[in-house]
């Protein structure tokens, strides 16, 4: 099984600011990965696939960068409706997903 | 609007049996794979089961295997997931969601929905 380790596991940041997201696999998933936003009591949103492709509707803001074993997800200037948890999942081998990055508000 | 809605959590013995439902509008259902996900209270997200578009081809998480079984209706733009023998260790928020086929082959949950709490408990 592939392990996804997300890092921090809490990200204090402004509105404005700009947060950078880690996430690293256990074995390369190649660019085999997906960032997910969730807010409490809502579906979880695709942010990015193919470690770095912005899905339909989201703005340009969000960004994921890395490949292999490496990967980033940044947000350049935080808005409010940003905060919560973000997860990482690769599709590689199954599907395994990182214990999330919790954006609250500094 | 492309939604899933799942119905059917709630409160069960162990041992007890339940059956999940997710509702789907806005797509083509009958095209896609589709799959359910979990997520245990303040723990994570585990992938549970997932199904081919016309039932050809079911897999599941070992932790499942022989209680749980994923179905679906695509006359009814339905999925399900009956779960059978249920454990403590199952309790979760199960969502459904929908799979996306990528270039190379691969698949991803594109659409999820809210999710339905099961409770195992005595």
């Amino acid at each position: 099984e592939i392990v996804m380790t997300q890092s921090p596991a809490t990200l204090s940041v402004s509105p404005g600011e700009r947060a950078t997201l880690s996430c690293r696999a256990s074995q390369s998933v190649s660019s085999n990965l997906v960032w997910y936003h969730q807010k409490p009591g809502q579906a979880l949103r695709l942010l990015i696939y193919g470690a770095s492709t912005r899905a339909t509707g989201i703005p340009a803001r969000f960004s994921g960068s890395g490949s292999g074993t490496e990967f980033t997800l940044t947000i350049s200037s935080l808005q409010s409706e940003d905060f919560g948890i973000y997860y990482c999942q690769q599709y590689r081998d199954w599907w395994t997903f990182g214990q999330g990055t919790k954006v609250e508000i500094k | 609007e492309v939604q899933l809605v799942e119905s059917g959590g709630g409160l069960v013995q162990p041992g007890g049996s339940l059956r999940l439902s997710c509702a789907a509008s806005g797509f083509t259902f009958s095209s896609y794979w589709m799959t359910w996900v979990r997520q245990v209270p303040g723990k994570g997200l585990e992938w549970v089961a997932n199904i081919k578009e016309d039932e050809s081809e079911k897999y599941y998480v070992d932790s499942v295997k022989g209680r749980y079984t994923i179905s679906r209706d695509n006359a009814k733009n339905s999925l399900y997931l009956q779960m059978n023998s249920l454990r403590a260790e199952d309790t979760a928020v199960y969502y459904c969601a929908r799979l996306l086929r990528t270039l190379e082959g691969y698949y991803y949950m594109d659409v999820w929905g809210k999710g339905t709490t099961v409770t195992v408990s005595s």
